[in-house]
Parts: C-alpha cells; structure tokens; sequence
C-alpha cells in the first residue's frame, strides 16, 4: 500500500522568499505523483502532476516539483512567494494501473505567507 | 462552467438528525467520491463510486450511505448524525483512470 508524508504541517515564509514544501512517499511500485492547492474556503484544485519523463514539473502559479525516485520525494517549490499563495497544499500519491479511488493523500502542508 | 456542484454550503444539525448532501457533476465522469477533511487528519475517503449503480466503501464509510443512480449525481446520507461527523464533506470527480479528481467547494457540517 501506498502512503505520504508531509514533513511539514505549517510552514510560515515572508513575501519573495523562496520555499520547499517536502513529501515523501512509500510504495513498492512506480506512482503517479500529485501536488493540490486549497485555498481558504474552497475545494482543492490540482497544482501539478507527475506521470511519467521529465522529473522536473511545472504548474500554475510559478510552482514547480522534482520527482526524486531513489529518495521516494516529490518537493514543491516556489522561487518568489506572494501573499496570494497562503493555501494549505496536499501531495497526493497513486498507482498508474490504479482507479482514482485509490489515490492517497498527505495530511496536508499550510503556507501563510507574511508581508 | 462545468465542475462539480455541492449543496448545502453550510448546516446545522442536532444529534440523531439524518440529512443529503447534494452533489452533481456535469463533466460525464465515471468517478465520484466523497471526502471528509478534518484538521490535522488531511482528506479520508467515506464512499466513493466508479459509475452508475456502483458504489463502494473508502476509509471512513461508517454512519454514511450512498448511492449513484445517475451518472450526475452522488448524494451523501447521514443515517443518524453523530457530533464525530462534524467535519467539512468535499465531493470530487474525475475519469476512471486519470487520478486528477475536480473538487466540490465543500459543505461544513456541525453536529451539536
């Protein structure tokens, strides 16, 4: 079985600060990868993804990920944070041959960016 | 704009009061499932759905009925609610395979 931890439950940066939000996961087989936003009030809503080629992926928002397969981690990372980036973030881990069901999330990640 | 439609947004409910959350999908997905989101607990899993008729249980499924008459529609039961139930419900959807799941805005539930 597949699961995911999130190193971090909050993370507090200032504006145009770099930042890592760290996830790690555990399976025996190859995954597909995930990284959701959810900002205050609202639903989740995908970040960016990792199938397959390229370990280095980019999402909306200046965000981007590393697939690192021999640490079994999938860091977010953003150069330059806004205001508008303070959300809770949920890397998410499944099986290619697996159905959505089967999709595992982390505990979550909240980002306050401070002026 | 298509997605995926919850209701209510809010509710108040006293304990052993039974109550639907609604919600729909207009993007003709085969997936449907319910979410509770609960601090520091992330997303589990209560029911889920892989198309008309079909349902199955996820990792929290006790106190919660489902059923999936249309493909549209999965509302979400609770039979007796429990303060324990007091949570935020999230219903997402995707195709059966693509594990890109589009979420509802959510219903916060408060059992007094």
């Amino acid at each position: 079985a597949q699961s995911v931890t999130q190193l971090d439950s909050q993370v507090p940066v200032f504006e145009e600060a770099p930042v890592e939000l760290r996830c790690n996961y555990s399976s025996s087989v190859s995954v597909y990868l995930f990284w959701y936003v959810q900002y205050p009030n609202q639903g989740l809503q995908l970040l960016l993804k990792y199938l397959s080629g390229s370990t280095l992926v980019k999402g909306i928002n200046g965000f981007e990920a590393e697939f690192n397969k021999s640490q079994t981690s999938f860091h977010l990372r953003k150069p330059s944070v806004h205001i508008s980036d303070t959300a809770e973030y949920f890397c998410a881990v499944a099986r290619p041959q697996g159905g959505s069901e089967k999709l595992v999330f982390g505990k979550g990640t909240k980002l306050t960016v401070n002026p | 704009n298509a997605g995926v439609t919850q209701t209510p947004k809010f509710q108040v409910l006293k304990t052993g009061q039974s109550m639907t959350l609604q919600c729909a999908q207009d993007m003709n997905h085969e997936y449907m499932s319910w979410y509770r989101q609960d601090p520091g607990m992330g997303l589990r899993l209560i029911h889920y759905s892989v198309g008309a008729g079909i349902t199955d249980q996820g990792e929290v499924p006790n106190g919660y009925n489902v059923s999936r008459s249309t493909t549209e529609d999965f509302p979400l039961r609770l039979l007796s609610a429990a303060p324990s139930q007091t949570s935020v419900y999230f219903c997402a959807s995707s195709y059966r395979q693509a594990n890109v799941l589009t979420f509802g805005a959510g219903s916060r539930l408060t059992v007094l």
